[in-house]
């Protein structure tokens, strides 16, 4: 079964440094996005991304924020300069287009960033 | 915006006894209620769903309801086993977005 895949699985960093962290959507999927989870929070919605720009992004999506599909299967999140409360569980998801609009996204198992 | 409360927070249930998690939603603009299921390490995974044409839907154990006007939603796990133990979250979607809109989650516990 085709699944969502995110790279690392782990990452610790340094306040002040640049991560990126990757996901590889389900091959035929259109629609992407890129969801976090503060330990012990809900999971919020951070952007959508479809037809190479951004659809919606949230509140907290700010500038050090960005996303990027830089070839056809990877899908990226940059973090520009980390601060300490952007540690948490960071989800990619993709979504298809099926007949009747489905609108079922399929999660990653996430990053988990640590900022130091 | 929409806000998605769900409850409760933490549930312990002996195993073959029935789990009722409750959601409320704000928006009535949402048309789309998933459920995902979390296990420890993995992203959420979709579980059941219900759209607000229907007022229930079910899918072997698992029960989805649907109140329109009271804007409530609930999942109901029947003769649960250890492995529903996991994090469920409830979630909303609206009509014309796409983002999903997640309550802050169940732990469930089945108790041997």
């Amino acid at each position: 079964e085709p699944e969502v895949t995110q790279t690392p699985s782990h990452q610790v960093t340094q306040m002040g440094q640049e991560v990126i962290l990757r996901c590889v959507p389900i091959s035929n999927h259109l629609y992407f996005y890129w969801y976090r989870q503060i330990l012990g929070q809900k999971v919020e919605f951070l952007v959508s991304f479809y037809n190479n720009e951004i659809s919606e992004k949230s509140e907290i999506f700010d500038d050090q924020f960005s996303v990027e599909r830089p070839d056809g299967s990877n899908f990226t999140l940059k973090i520009r300069s980390t601060k300490l409360e952007d540690s948490a569980m960071y989800f990619c998801a993709s979504k298809g287009v099926l007949a009747g609009g489905d609108n079922e996204q399929f999660f990653g198992p996430g990053t988990r960033l640590t900022v130091l | 915006g929409e806000n998605v409360e769900q409850h409760p927070s933490t549930l312990s249930v002996q195993e073959g006894d029935s789990a009722v998690i409750k959601c409320t939603y704000s928006d009535s603009a949402s048309n789309y209620f998933p459920w995902y299921k979390q296990e420890l390490g993995k992203g959420p995974q979709l579980i059941i769903d219900i759209r607000s044409n229907v007022g229930e839907k079910k899918d072997q154990r698992i029960a989805v309801t649907l109140n329109k006007t009271a804007k409530h939603f609930s999942l109901h796990i029947t003769e649960t086993q250890p492995e529903d133990s996991a994090v469920y979250f409830c979630a909303a979607i609206l009509n014309r977005d796409d983002k999903i809109i997640f309550g802050k989650g169940t732990r469930l516990h089945i108790l041997p």
